[in-house]
């Protein structure tokens, strides 16, 4: 069974606050994702990766970064918080077609 | 346009009956399409995955495709209550990153 994790269920910060949601898979696969999903607006993809240190801008980059420096972690960073970033984030990987998902970190900035 | 539409609902069917979900997606190169079920406070989790024009089935549940008219549906068969959640449908344009619809929640009453 493939395995996604993520390192929070919930996650309250402050606005500012530099946060970083890490994500972790067993399957050496080889493609990693990051989502938000929010109420109305479905799942959006922020970034993605197909390598160690390659990165590739989703749809919603802005005020995102990410970090992949193992094949097996993928890390989502918020350089300063806001407001408008508290969401459900979604983690996701995948081989060829199939994606898998984790768990999700509810992220709330205040 | 959206590149995945889908009928927010809710759509209510009654127990045994059968649940009709549909997607429309704009990218006619198209290859890999994908129903994913996501219950309330979790993630979303993989049912089925279609790639050629047609129906599969697996168990209550079919896929069709139609690419001629970019046209993707999920059918439900025997509806339980336990099928009640939301349904994503997912297209991925270039075998690289998803694409989701906003999803269909779907309740089935005892």
């Amino acid at each position: 069974d493939v395995k996604v994790t993520q390192s929070s269920r919930y996650l309250v910060k402050r606005t500012g606050e530099k946060v970083f949601l890490e994500c972790v898979q067993d399957m050496d696969h080889e493609n990693m994702f990051w989502y938000r999903q929010d109420p109305g607006l479905g799942l959006r993809l922020i970034y993605f990766s197909y390598d160690v240190k390659m990165k590739e801008k989703g749809d919603i980059p802005e005020g995102y970064s990410v970090s992949r420096e193992k094949k097996e972690r993928f890390s989502l960073i918020l350089e300063s918080a806001s407001t408008n970033q508290t969401s459900m984030y979604l983690c996701a990987s995948s081989l060829t077609r199939d994606t898998f998902f984790g768990p999700g970190t509810r992220l709330t900035v205040l | 346009q959206k590149e995945v539409e889908q009928n927010s609902g809710p759509l209510s069917v009654p127990e045994g009956a059968i649940a009709s979900l549909n997607c429309t997606y704009s990218d006619r190169g198209s290859q890999s399409f994908f129903w994913y079920r996501q219950y309330s406070g979790k993630s979303p989790e993989l049912i089925m995955s279609i790639y050629s024009n047609g129906d599969k089935e697996d168990g209550r549940f079919t896929a069709q495709l139609n690419k001629a008219s970019q046209y993707v549906s999920l059918l439900i068969r025997d509806s339980q209550p336990s099928d009640s959640a939301t349904y994503l449908c997912a297209v991925n344009p270039d075998n690289n990153d998803m694409r989701f619809g906003a999803g269909t929640r779907l309740t089935v009453k005892p």
